[in-house]
């Protein structure tokens, strides 16, 4: 199967500091991601849809200001945790979609995750 | 509106038995029904996935079945193995959208 990367598996920063988390897809072109947010034995909880080369679309109630996100390639996106808060504490996900993946073209290939920590 | 109701929350199987996790749904523009199993601390992975114009897919020891007039699909695993100890999400979708996550299954299967 397709391969997903996300880098840093682990950070944790100091309250008031930026996180920035990269996805990557490595062996396709994947023109969505999805971010994901999961806590300690939840289901994962969308924050925002990324499209290569527009805006993200955010889900109610998360802060776009807050949570930004770029897609600057169709390998590439990063979601940066602006002024980062305990609360912000969490397991970030990101997901791709390979669109030449034939009938399976809704599979979506997660990433295996960073843990923010945030003191 | 919960969208998405997955069932039972925990399940605890020994070795060499049936596994059987259950999810309803609402949304009948849904057209792409997977389960994924994630590991502590790992992103899910997916387990398999069925299509509406199917009733049943079988891989492995893995089966998933889909009732569409009671909108409902579920995760059979057969011959329960201590490795197939995770969590198991349902996460309906439509064509090419996002998907909507259950809640999830922790399974634990004794040895």
């Amino acid at each position: 199967g397709a391969v997903v990367s996300q880098h840093p598996s682990r950070v944790i920063c100091k309250s008031g500091t930026s996180v920035k988390i990269e996805c990557r897809s490595l062996d396709f072109q994947a023109t969505t991601m999805f971010w994901y947010r999961q806590f300690p034995k939840q289901s994962l909880m969308l924050m925002a849809t990324s499209n290569e080369g527009s805006k993200a679309t955010y889900e109610q109630g998360v802060e776009k200001d807050k949570f930004l996100i770029n897609h600057a390639s169709l390998t590439l996106s990063t979601l940066t945790v602006t002024s980062a808060h305990p609360e912000d504490s969490s397991f970030y996900i990101c997901s791709a979609c390979n669109p030449l993946a034939g009938e399976n073209y809704n599979e979506q290939f997660f990433g295996p995750g960073t843990r923010l920590t945030v003191l | 509106q919960q969208q998405v109701k997955q069932s039972p929350q925990s399940l605890i199987v020994q070795k060499g038995g049936i596994s059987i996790i259950n999810c309803a749904y609402e949304n009948t523009a849904f057209d792409y029904f997977p389960w994924y199993q994630q590991f502590p601390g790992k992103g899910p992975a997916l387990l398999i996935a069925i299509r509406p114009d199917v009733s049943e897919k079988k891989e492995g020891r893995f089966t998933i079945s889909f009732n569409k007039s009671a909108k409902q699909f579920s995760l059979h695993i057969m011959d329960s193995q201590p490795g197939d100890s995770a969590t198991y999400f349902c996460a309906p979708s439509p064509n090419a959208g996002k998907s909507t996550f259950g809640d999830g299954t922790t399974l634990t299967v004794k040895p």
